[in-house]
């Protein structure tokens, strides 16, 4: 069975300093990785997805992750935060065998605060 | 396109009482999923389907019943509310192509109470 650990609810940072943010996951095949951000009172938009194409995905906003399967993570990281980044993170996997169809397994999410 | 949209988007029910929460995506996706979502828990998947007229299971089903009658339109039901029932809840599309998921789309949420 799959699974995704984030480690931190709440990340602090300041203005212009990198966000990272923590993820790992367990699963019994190659998996499909996906970042989520929720904005206060809003549904999820996709920052990035990793599909096997490349381990370094870029996203949107200037989010990039990268899959390291020897460490089993697929951090998300942003050079300088913006107040704008302020939000709820989601890690997410499916399991390629599935096609995706069967959903998504999601970490328990990170609140990324920026102080000014 | 309107994407991935939610009726209602807040309810009250009392302890007991059914409702139904609809989903209704335009961009022709095979894949539908209702989730919730709980303080400190992220999202975790209810029912989902795979195509008109399939349903099946997630991870936490109980207390939900789901109907996927036309491609567009997802259904989620409470036959009898409880109060462990109070959640955010999220509908989501997607499709599929040579077996490679491709991300979901989120509708923006109902948020529901049950007193």
């Amino acid at each position: 069975a799959q699974s995704v650990t984030q480690l931190g609810s709440h990340v602090s940072v300041s203005e212009g300093a990198l966000v990272l943010l923590r993820c790992n996951y367990s699963s019994s095949v190659p998996p499909y990785l996906f970042w989520y951000v929720q904005y206060p009172n809003q549904g999820l938009q996709l920052l990035l997805k990793y599909t096997s194409a490349a381990t370094l995905v870029k996203g949107i906003n200037g989010f990039e992750a990268e899959f390291k399967k020897s460490e089993t993570s697929f951090h998300l990281t942003k050079p300088s935060a913006h107040m704008s980044d302020a939000a709820e993170y989601f890690c997410a996997v499916s399991e390629s065998s599935g096609g995706g169809a069967d959903g998504l397994t999601f970490g328990k999410g990170t609140h990324l605060i920026i102080q000014p | 396109n309107a994407g991935v949209t939610q009726t209602p988007k807040f309810r009250v029910l009392k302890t007991g009482q059914s409702m139904t929460l609809l989903c209704a995506q335009d961009m022709n996706h095979e894949y539908m999923y209702w989730y919730r979502q709980d303080p400190g828990m992220g999202l975790r998947l209810i029912h989902y389907s795979v195509g008109e007229g399939t349903t099946a299971k997630g991870e936490v089903p109980d207390g939900y019943n789901v109907s996927r009658l036309k491609k567009q339109n997802f259904l989620l039901g409470l036959e009898s509310a409880a109060p462990s029932q109070t959640s955010v809840y999220f509908c989501a599309s997607s499709f599929s192509t040579g077996g490679l998921p491709y991300e979901q789309y989120f509708g923006p949420g109902t948020r529901l109470t049950v007193t």
